[in-house]
């Protein structure tokens, strides 16, 4: 059963307007979560994370919003830029047995239309 | 500053062949990963290393085997290659340091395919 879900594979924006990329979470003890954003040919590279105490978290234009009660969680990037257009990873990290590892989702790929 | 290195970037195997993923950073970092990337499936972790000379499974390790060669190092085997191993193989590094978010570093990927 996956931890981790994001239910859109794909999302196509304006250039300018804002861009939501939705995750889901079903374990409680997760304590960080993390986005990447990943271009074709290219590793993931890491975007913005967000510890489980706090409710957003702001880098430039790019927030991540966090909702322990609903176990949900989501990127806003505003305004969107063409060069945004990539597939964009939500993870949580898990320690346990005296390690961290990574918990990704499936991915959603967004677009953004000049 | 090379970060996370892999070789080889492609390889085509036949099934039943084997083959080694290197892995190398240099980035001082405790901890490292090989995960596999299948369309719609995400990244999958295959087997993850929180220290040298610890190894431990992931989610998908069957049909592979890693060795922690060193601190920088971390290689991932196919010992008898099967067409669903054909996939897109990313390593990783993280101080894996209590507290924080543990972020990875990922390595530019390894693209297999298995005939």
């Amino acid at each position: 059963d996956q931890q981790v879900k994001q239910n859109s594979p794909s999302l196509s924006v304006q250039e300018g307007r804002i861009s939501i990329l939705n995750c889901d979470y079903t374990n409680s003890m997760f304590d960080y979560f993390l986005w990447y954003k990943k271009y074709p040919a290219e590793g993931p590279t890491f975007l913005i994370s967000i510890s489980s105490i706090k409710d957003k978290n702001e880098d430039g234009r790019f927030t991540v919003f966090l909702n322990k009660s609903a176990k949900h969680l989501s990127l806003h990037i505003v305004p969107s830029q063409p060069g945004d257009s990539a597939v964009y990873f939500c993870a949580a990290s898990e320690f346990m047995d005296s390690s961290y590892k990574l918990i990704f989702g499936s991915g959603t790929r967004l677009l953004v239309r000049p | 500053n090379a970060g996370v290195t892999q070789t080889p970037k492609f390889q085509v195997l036949k099934t039943g062949q084997s083959m080694t993923l290197q892995c190398a950073q240099d980035m001082n970092h405790n901890s490292m990963y090989w995960y596999r990337q299948d369309p719609g499936m995400g990244l999958r972790l295959i087997y993850y290393s929180a220290s040298e000379g610890t190894t431990d499974k992931g989610e998908v390790p069957n049909g592979y085997n890693v060795s922690r060669l060193n601190k920088r190092e971390f290689s991932l085997r196919l010992e008898s290659a099967a067409p669903s191993q054909t996939s897109v193989y990313f390593c990783a590094s993280s101080p894996g340091e209590i507290g924080g978010a543990n972020v990875l570093t990922f390595g530019a990927g390894s693209r297999l395919t298995v005939l």
